[in-house]
């Protein structure tokens, strides 16, 4: 059964880097897409960006002037770096798997549990 | 900030059928699948429905969804204290090229 796992720093300062890795257990990065999505407090879910096995990768309109997603294919692991990170960039940070079908169309099926980040000085 | 529109809260009282409403558009829920996921706050959200009607695994047939132009549904029949939990509905923006989640609701098992 494959899980992932979230991991990082839980406060960041504002203006720098915000880095999370996700490791993915129980089965390959092989042949699937892999995405990061967020939560701010007191909102609704906000999917920030995905990447394929292969390193295509498709980032949210607003955010792609800051978002990177890369891939560690040696140790099961993707990552997310968002740049220039303010209060608002504070959420819940979660990473989900999803298949080859266009549009995300069978959804995002294996999540993380998320990990919390706060951007505070 | 979403681009998606859902009521922020539907109840009903066990046993009850409740229907959660998803508004969008054309270059959204008009033209693209529509995906619902539950979630229970502090865990993982939980793929409910996928291609607008389909059931992952594990789902109960309690669970089912419906989409007539630019406007999705979710209905729980048979509402049972365990479907407490915030639904949201997702679909592909082809104008935005993103992935957009609806608002939010939260079902409430009175």
């Amino acid at each position: 059964q494959v899980q992932l796992l979230e991991s990082g720093p839980g406060l960041v300062k504002p203006s720098e880097t915000l880095s999370l890795t996700c490791t993915v257990s129980g089965g390959s990065i092989n042949n699937y897409y892999w995405s990061w999505i967020r939560q701010p407090p007191g909102e609704g879910l906000e999917w920030i960006g995905y990447i394929f096995y292969i390193g295509n990768t498709n980032y949210k309109s607003s955010l792609r002037s800051r978002v990177t997603i890369s891939l560690d294919m040696s140790k099961n692991q993707f990552s997310l770096k968002l740049t220039s990170v303010t209060a608002a960039d504070s959420a819940v940070y979660y990473c989900a798997r999803h298949d080859v079908i266009p549009l995300m169309e069978h959804g995002m099926d294996v999540w993380g549990l998320g990990t919390t980040v706060t951007v505070s000085s | 900030h979403s681009v998606l529109t859902q009521p922020p809260s539907a109840s009903g009282t066990p046993g009850q059928r409740v229907a959660i409403p998803c508004s969008g558009s054309s270059s959204n829920v008009g033209s693209n699948p529509v995906t619902w996921y539950q979630h229970l706050p502090g865990t993982a959200p939980k793929l409910l429905m996928y291609s607008t009607n389909q059931r992952p695994s594990g789902v109960p047939d309690r669970f089912s969804g419906s989409k007539s132009g630019t406007s999705a549904s979710l209905a729980i029949s048979g509402l049972q204290s365990e479907d407490e939990a915030d639904y949201y509905c997702a679909a592909w923006d082809v104008s935005l090229d993103d992935y957009v989640f609806g608002t939010g609701t939260k079902v409430i098992v009175l």
